[in-house]
């Protein structure tokens, strides 16, 4: 079965203030990792795919890195709207069901201006 | 593009009563998820569709959750009878079925059972 845990639950830094979450994953072949955020009352919201250990995407103050067992999500010079929940997600190679996503139970970020 | 929309927003009911919910996908996306997002936890698959059929339903309590996507496109998730620990928000979601495309999702319905 495919596992996914972050860390930490929750995060508070102060605007400027760079730090990384972290999100391990046991699966049996990975398909794809995923990191989305999702804002109160709203849903998830895609923000990049890692394939494969070694590989970097970058969005504006955020840039996400991958292992073979685990990714992070780094935050650079973070701002006040940078503040949500960053979930870490996978997709498994195997399995019976293509396409789902396993999700982990996210990281809240608050940034303090 | 449009996105995924759902409705209602809100719901809130008694235990043991009945409620449905609605998704209507991102247009020309074959593969619709209904997810549940309890507070604080990471949103969990109920059931996927690809196009009219049921791919994965293994996390959805049967005797009391129902979904349906007629002709493929909008989709309906039912709960009955409902209970105290059906109080979570429902996520539909939809991705392209080729490739490793993510899943977009709906800004949810927010149910409340008391």
């Amino acid at each position: 079965e495919d596992q996914v845990t972050q860390s930490p639950e929750a995060l508070r830094l102060q605007e400027g203030e760079s730090s990384s979450l972290n999100c391990s994953y046991t699966v049996s072949g990975l398909r794809g990792l995923f990191w989305y955020r999702q804002d109160p009352g709203k849903g998830p919201e895609f923000l990049f795919t890692l394939y494969s250990a070694g590989e970097e995407k970058e969005k504006e103050r955020l840039k996400a890195t991958l292992t073979k067992k685990e990714s992070f999500l780094h935050i650079t010079a973070p701002k006040p709207e940078d503040s949500a929940t960053y979930l870490c997600a996978v997709r498994d190679a195997g399995g019976t069901s293509y396409g789902k996503l396993t999700f982990g139970q996210g990281t809240i970020l608050t940034v303090h201006p | 593009e449009a996105g995924v929309a759902q409705s209602p927003r809100y719901k809130i009911i008694e235990k043991r009563q009945s409620v449905a919910f609605w998704c209507n996908p991102i247009s020309g996306h074959a593969t619709l998820y209904w997810y549940q997002q309890i507070l604080g936890q990471g949103p969990k698959l109920l059931i996927q569709f690809q196009n009219n059929g049921v791919v994965d339903d293994s996390q959805l309590p049967k005797d009391r959750f129902s979904a349906e996507r007629l002709k493929g496109v909008d989709s309906t998730l039912k709960i009955q009878p409902a209970k105290l620990e059906d109080s979570a928000v429902y996520l539909c979601a939809s991705s392209l079925t080729l490739g490793n495309s993510p899943l977009h999702f709906g800004n949810g319905t927010r149910l409340t059972v008391t």
